[in-house]
Protein backbone atom coordinates (compact mmCIF):
# COMPACT_ATOMS: atom_id res chain seq x y z
CA UNK A 1 0.00 0.00 0.00
CA UNK A 2 1.96 3.19 -0.98
CA UNK A 3 0.93 5.84 1.11
CA UNK A 4 3.77 8.38 -0.01
CA UNK A 5 3.67 10.07 -3.68
CA UNK A 6 7.00 12.26 -4.32
CA UNK A 7 7.29 14.70 -7.65
CA UNK A 8 8.89 14.98 -9.39
CA UNK A 9 10.14 11.38 -9.92
CA UNK A 10 13.98 13.01 -11.04
CA UNK A 11 15.35 16.83 -10.77
CA UNK A 12 18.50 17.49 -12.24
CA UNK A 13 20.31 21.45 -11.02
CA UNK A 14 23.48 23.11 -10.75
CA UNK A 15 25.34 23.53 -7.31
CA UNK A 16 24.33 26.35 -5.78
CA UNK A 17 20.88 26.16 -6.67
CA UNK A 18 17.61 25.81 -4.15
CA UNK A 19 15.97 22.11 -4.95
CA UNK A 20 12.36 21.01 -3.87
CA UNK A 21 10.50 17.62 -3.89
CA UNK A 22 7.11 17.36 -3.30
CA UNK A 23 5.41 14.59 -1.38
CA UNK A 24 1.52 14.23 -1.09
CA UNK A 25 -0.08 11.17 1.10
CA UNK A 26 -3.31 9.64 1.78
CA UNK A 27 -4.25 9.16 5.45
CA UNK A 28 -4.14 10.70 8.75
CA UNK A 29 -0.87 10.56 9.85
CA UNK A 30 1.29 10.92 13.21
CA UNK A 31 4.30 12.19 11.24
CA UNK A 32 6.28 12.23 8.05
CA UNK A 33 9.82 12.01 7.26
CA UNK A 34 12.31 12.37 4.67
CA UNK A 35 15.02 9.87 4.17
CA UNK A 36 18.35 10.04 1.78
CA UNK A 37 19.66 7.57 -0.05
CA UNK A 38 23.34 7.66 -1.46
CA UNK A 39 23.10 4.64 -4.25
CA UNK A 40 23.06 1.29 -3.25
CA UNK A 41 23.04 2.43 0.76
CA UNK A 42 20.85 2.33 3.39
CA UNK A 43 18.75 4.85 3.93
CA UNK A 44 19.58 7.62 5.93
CA UNK A 45 17.07 9.71 8.06
CA UNK A 46 17.09 13.14 7.56
CA UNK A 47 14.30 15.14 9.27
CA UNK A 48 10.65 14.20 11.21
CA UNK A 49 8.06 16.76 11.14
CA UNK A 50 4.90 16.73 13.86
CA UNK A 51 0.97 16.46 12.19
CA UNK A 52 0.63 19.65 14.56
CA UNK A 53 3.95 21.08 13.30
CA UNK A 54 3.81 23.29 9.74
CA UNK A 55 7.11 23.53 9.31
CA UNK A 56 10.58 22.76 10.59
CA UNK A 57 14.33 23.44 9.47
CA UNK A 58 17.55 21.34 10.21
CA UNK A 59 20.75 22.74 8.22
CA UNK A 60 20.22 23.80 4.88
CA UNK A 61 16.81 21.72 4.88
CA UNK A 62 13.54 22.95 5.28
CA UNK A 63 10.19 20.89 5.45
CA UNK A 64 6.77 21.88 5.64
CA UNK A 65 3.85 20.02 6.00
CA UNK A 66 0.03 20.95 4.98
CA UNK A 67 -2.07 17.89 6.48
CA UNK A 68 -5.34 20.05 4.99
CA UNK A 69 -3.74 19.08 1.69
CA UNK A 70 -1.94 16.33 2.53
CA UNK A 71 0.96 17.58 1.28
CA UNK A 72 4.95 17.71 2.51
CA UNK A 73 7.82 19.38 1.29
CA UNK A 74 11.51 19.24 1.28
CA UNK A 75 13.75 22.39 0.36
CA UNK A 76 17.11 21.78 -0.20
CA UNK A 77 19.36 25.23 -0.39
CA UNK A 78 22.35 26.20 -1.60
CA UNK A 79 22.64 22.82 -3.03
CA UNK A 80 26.14 20.70 -3.50
CA UNK A 81 27.51 17.83 -5.68
CA UNK A 82 27.46 15.62 -2.54
CA UNK A 83 23.54 16.03 -2.20
CA UNK A 84 23.27 13.75 -4.85
CA UNK A 85 20.85 10.99 -4.15
CA UNK A 86 17.75 9.78 -3.71
CA UNK A 87 15.08 11.47 -1.19
CA UNK A 88 12.29 9.21 0.34
CA UNK A 89 9.41 10.62 2.46
CA UNK A 90 7.85 8.20 4.78
CA UNK A 91 4.63 8.40 6.71
CA UNK A 92 3.48 7.02 10.11
CA UNK A 93 -0.57 6.67 10.17
CA UNK A 94 -2.14 7.60 13.17
CA UNK A 95 -3.14 4.08 13.29
CA UNK A 96 -1.55 2.13 16.30
CA UNK A 97 1.07 -1.08 15.41
CA UNK A 98 2.18 0.48 12.04
CA UNK A 99 5.19 1.18 10.27
CA UNK A 100 6.71 3.72 8.09
CA UNK A 101 4.97 3.54 4.71
CA UNK A 102 7.44 4.98 1.87
CA UNK A 103 6.90 6.81 -1.23
CA UNK A 104 9.34 5.81 -4.35
CA UNK A 105 11.35 8.42 -4.10
CA UNK A 106 12.89 11.66 -5.97
CA UNK A 107 16.36 11.19 -7.97
CA UNK A 108 18.40 14.58 -7.39
CA UNK A 109 21.37 15.12 -9.16
CA UNK A 110 23.33 18.11 -8.54
CA UNK A 111 25.73 19.10 -11.15
CA UNK A 112 29.05 21.00 -10.56
CA UNK B 1 25.30 6.22 17.02
CA UNK B 2 22.54 3.45 16.66
CA UNK B 3 24.25 0.90 14.54
CA UNK B 4 22.31 -1.50 12.32
CA UNK B 5 24.37 -4.65 10.78
CA UNK B 6 23.05 -6.73 7.45
CA UNK B 7 25.49 -9.50 7.88
CA UNK B 8 26.04 -10.01 3.88
CA UNK B 9 25.82 -6.73 1.59
CA UNK B 10 26.00 -9.15 -1.62
CA UNK B 11 25.05 -12.50 -1.98
CA UNK B 12 24.19 -15.27 -4.53
CA UNK B 13 21.72 -18.36 -3.91
CA UNK B 14 20.43 -20.87 -5.97
CA UNK B 15 16.58 -21.05 -6.94
CA UNK B 16 14.61 -23.45 -4.20
CA UNK B 17 17.16 -22.56 -1.45
CA UNK B 18 16.12 -21.36 2.08
CA UNK B 19 18.07 -18.15 2.60
CA UNK B 20 18.75 -16.22 5.87
CA UNK B 21 19.23 -12.99 5.74
CA UNK B 22 20.55 -11.36 9.24
CA UNK B 23 20.35 -8.13 10.80
CA UNK B 24 21.41 -6.76 14.51
CA UNK B 25 20.47 -3.81 15.99
CA UNK B 26 22.80 -2.53 18.83
CA UNK B 27 21.13 -0.13 20.49
CA UNK B 28 18.09 -2.08 22.49
CA UNK B 29 15.63 -1.21 20.09
CA UNK B 30 11.69 -2.72 20.18
CA UNK B 31 10.65 -2.08 16.96
CA UNK B 32 12.38 -3.57 13.91
CA UNK B 33 11.50 -4.23 10.37
CA UNK B 34 12.66 -5.61 7.25
CA UNK B 35 12.32 -4.07 3.40
CA UNK B 36 12.75 -4.62 0.16
CA UNK B 37 13.60 -2.48 -2.36
CA UNK B 38 13.02 -2.19 -6.32
CA UNK B 39 13.42 -0.01 -9.12
CA UNK B 40 10.25 1.92 -9.91
CA UNK B 41 8.35 0.13 -6.78
CA UNK B 42 10.09 1.81 -4.05
CA UNK B 43 10.61 0.55 -0.61
CA UNK B 44 7.94 -1.93 0.40
CA UNK B 45 7.25 -3.57 4.12
CA UNK B 46 7.72 -7.37 4.32
CA UNK B 47 7.70 -8.07 7.74
CA UNK B 48 8.17 -6.62 11.26
CA UNK B 49 8.43 -6.82 14.80
CA UNK B 50 7.52 -4.92 17.70
CA UNK B 51 9.28 -7.47 20.51
CA UNK B 52 11.14 -10.38 21.06
CA UNK B 53 9.07 -13.38 19.46
CA UNK B 54 6.36 -10.82 18.13
CA UNK B 55 6.48 -10.40 14.16
CA UNK B 56 3.90 -8.59 11.91
CA UNK B 57 3.31 -9.24 8.08
CA UNK B 58 3.58 -5.72 5.91
CA UNK B 59 2.60 -5.71 2.50
CA UNK B 60 4.49 -8.00 0.34
CA UNK B 61 5.00 -11.12 3.64
CA UNK B 62 4.62 -13.98 0.83
CA UNK B 63 7.43 -16.05 0.50
CA UNK B 64 8.87 -14.68 3.39
CA UNK B 65 9.13 -15.43 7.00
CA UNK B 66 11.01 -13.86 9.99
CA UNK B 67 12.56 -14.62 13.15
CA UNK B 68 13.00 -12.49 16.25
CA UNK B 69 14.43 -14.67 19.33
CA UNK B 70 16.46 -12.04 21.23
CA UNK B 71 15.98 -8.43 20.52
CA UNK B 72 19.25 -7.23 18.65
CA UNK B 73 18.25 -9.55 16.29
CA UNK B 74 15.80 -9.80 13.22
CA UNK B 75 16.51 -12.43 11.15
CA UNK B 76 14.62 -12.69 7.31
CA UNK B 77 13.86 -16.11 5.66
CA UNK B 78 13.53 -17.12 2.32
CA UNK B 79 11.69 -20.40 2.45
CA UNK B 80 12.40 -21.53 -0.96
CA UNK B 81 13.88 -18.73 -3.24
CA UNK B 82 12.93 -17.37 -6.63
CA UNK B 83 13.75 -15.26 -9.26
CA UNK B 84 11.45 -13.03 -8.22
CA UNK B 85 13.12 -12.34 -4.62
CA UNK B 86 16.00 -11.06 -6.30
CA UNK B 87 16.22 -7.44 -4.90
CA UNK B 88 17.72 -5.15 -2.07
CA UNK B 89 16.81 -5.98 1.52
CA UNK B 90 16.67 -3.55 3.79
CA UNK B 91 16.62 -3.87 7.61
CA UNK B 92 15.58 -1.13 9.93
CA UNK B 93 15.07 -0.55 14.06
CA UNK B 94 13.07 2.47 15.06
CA UNK B 95 13.57 5.37 17.62
CA UNK B 96 11.35 8.52 18.78
CA UNK B 97 12.60 10.29 15.77
CA UNK B 98 12.82 7.89 13.29
CA UNK B 99 14.23 4.87 11.73
CA UNK B 100 18.09 3.86 11.41
CA UNK B 101 18.57 1.47 8.75
CA UNK B 102 21.33 -1.05 7.83
CA UNK B 103 23.43 -1.01 4.66
CA UNK B 104 21.40 -3.50 2.75
CA UNK B 105 21.98 -6.76 1.47
CA UNK B 106 21.77 -6.77 -2.56
CA UNK B 107 20.21 -10.66 -3.11
CA UNK B 108 20.57 -12.33 -6.50
CA UNK B 109 18.78 -15.71 -6.94
CA UNK B 110 19.82 -17.60 -9.75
Amino acid sequence: SQQGEEDPQALSIQEGENATMNCSYKTSINNLQWYRQNSGRGLVHLILIRSNEREKHSGRLRVTLDTSKKSSSLLITASRAADTASYFCATEKTQAGTALIFGKGTTLSVSS
Amino acid sequence: DVKVTQSSRYLVKRTGEKVFLECVQDMDHENMFWYRQDPGLGLRLIYFSYDVKMKEKGDIPEGYSVSREKKERFSLILESASTNQTSMYLCASSHLYGYTFGSGTRLTVV
